[in-house]
């Protein structure tokens, strides 16, 4: 099945910098990546998504990478701020035997950033 | 536009016993799965349902089961439980999903603790 690992696993900066997490996944016919934001006591919220037949998309400050060759994609946030102080999770959708995913989704095992003021 | 509402938020269970939690999809949304999240193991999948009908499931055991409504609406039940199934149960909920994979918002969440 489907194995999403996630790098780092911590993630310290200071306010104003970048920060960039990066996933690798292994079934080549997963075409769907989301990335999620977990705040203590609240459920993963959506933040960014990439499609499989896009290499980049940016919303704001926030913005994914996909490199299907090298089955890798990241997260790109710019101008860190505290607020982004969260345990964030990238996914990957892989399709079952059928060739669809059904609501799958194999996740990363997260990265706690922590934002300094 | 209302979110993701899971039932309750909080349980705390006996080894043996069984529970039951609820989850009430976003209004339109036909798709509902669900996943466990521990420390240990972070984020797993359980099952997706879509009309009322059961499309696909992870590695649990049989004692994890669930079921969807006709109005979208679903639960999970955990029978027999164990010290292990403590964990945060999400329901997540989609518009269609399928082979066109729509994105999941979730919801808060139901800590169990099974004493």
């Amino acid at each position: 099945g489907e194995n999403v690992e996630q790098h780092p696993s911590t993630l310290s900066v200071q306010e104003g910098d970048s920060a960039v997490i990066k996933c690798t996944y292994s079934d080549s016919a997963s075409n769907y990546f989301p990335w999620y934001k977990q705040e203590l006591g609240k459920g993963p919220q959506l933040i960014i998504d990439i499609r499989s037949n896009v290499g980049e998309k940016k919303d704001q400050r926030i913005a994914v990478t996909l490199n299907k060759t090298a089955k890798h994609f990241s997260l790109h946030i710019t101008e860190t701020q505290p607020e982004d102080s969260a345990v964030y999770f990238c996914a990957a959708s892989p399709p079952n035997a059928g060739g669809t995913s059904y609501g799958k989704l194999t996740f990363g095992q997260g990265t706690i950033l922590t934002v300094h003021p | 536009k209302a979110g993701v509402t899971q039932t309750p938020r909080y349980l705390i269970k006996t080894r043996g016993q069984q529970v039951t939690l609820s989850c009430s999809p976003i209004s339109g949304h036909r798709s509902v799965s669900w996943y466990q999240q521990t420390p240990g193991q972070g984020l797993q999948f359980l099952f997706e349902y879509f009309s009322e009908t059961q499309r696909n499931k992870g590695n649990f055991p049989g004692r994890f089961s669930g079921r969807q409504f006709s109005n979208s609406r679903s639960e999970m039940n955990v029978s027999t439980l164990e010290l292990g199934d403590s964990a945060l149960y999400l329901c997540a909920s989609s518009l269609v999903g399928g082979r066109l994979v729509t994105e999941a918002f979730f919801g808060q969440g139901t800590r169990l603790t099974v004493v």
